[in-house]
């Protein structure tokens, strides 16, 4: 059963840091490029990033492009998030999500970031 | 990349079909055939109902299927259930290599 779960969550001030986590399983997870969708609370989702399979490639949504970076380790089935210089538009329920031939097929129960003072 | 346009709201009685349209541009549902659609539920995450225009993941019901035309897709629900009340979401890949989402539909069983 494929597994997909989200960690490092919190509450930050404004331009304070965080760091994702998301542990998979059920899966050979260097076979599948991945990706953060985020979805601020009552609102729509939103893609945030993607990295290849091998790490090689990432890519960023213009919003948090130069804040957040991308990584993943193959050996240890985990996909990270690091988020810097934080606003409060940043708030949102972050969700790891499986590519699957271009496909969001499986995603995780989410970890919820807010911004605040 | 603008999001994909969907109807902020649909609704139905229990029994009846109803369709969500999904209105995107000729980077995205027009060019591959990598539109999805996801129902999700109150403080739940995302379920794949259908993906690649047409197609239904096994355990997802019959009831749910998907078309396209042109830069448009649609997501119809047969025989509407009070189970199927819930908020739907568009999706597609696109050019820049990233995906862009729908605004989200709420359905309403009456």
């Amino acid at each position: 059963e494929v597994q997909l779960v989200e960690s490092g969550g919190g509450l930050v001030q404004p331009g304070g840091s965080l760091r994702l986590s998301c542990a998979a399983s059920g899966f050979t997870f260097s076979d599948y490029w991945m990706h953060w969708v985020r979805q601020a609370p009552g609102k729509g989702l939103v893609w945030v990033s993607r990295i290849y399979s091998d790490g090689t490639n990432t890519i960023y949504a213009d919003s948090v492009k130069g804040r957040f970076t991308i990584s993943r380790d193959n050996a240890k089935n985990t996909l990270s998030l690091r988020m810097n210089s934080l606003r409060a538009d940043d708030t949102a329920v972050y969700y790891c999500v499986r590519d699957s031939s271009y496909t969001p097929d499986y995603w995780g129960q989410g970890t919820l970031v807010t911004v605040s003072s | 990349q603008s999001a994909l346009t969907q109807p902020a709201s649909v609704s139905g009685s229990p029994g009846q079909s109803i369709t969500i349209s999904c209105t995107g541009t000729s980077s995205d549902v027009g060019n591959y055939n990598r539109v999805s659609w996801y129902q999700q539920h109150p403080g739940q995450a995302p379920k794949l109902m259908i993906y690649e225009d047409t197609k239904r993941p096994s355990g997802v019901s019959g009831r749910f299927s998907g078309s396209k035309s042109g830069n448009t897709a649609s997501l119809t629900i047969s025989g509407l259930q009070a189970e199927d009340e819930a908020d739907y979401y568009c999706c597609s890949y696109t050019t820049s290599s990233t995906w862009v989402f729908g605004g989200g539909t709420k359905v309403t069983v009456l």
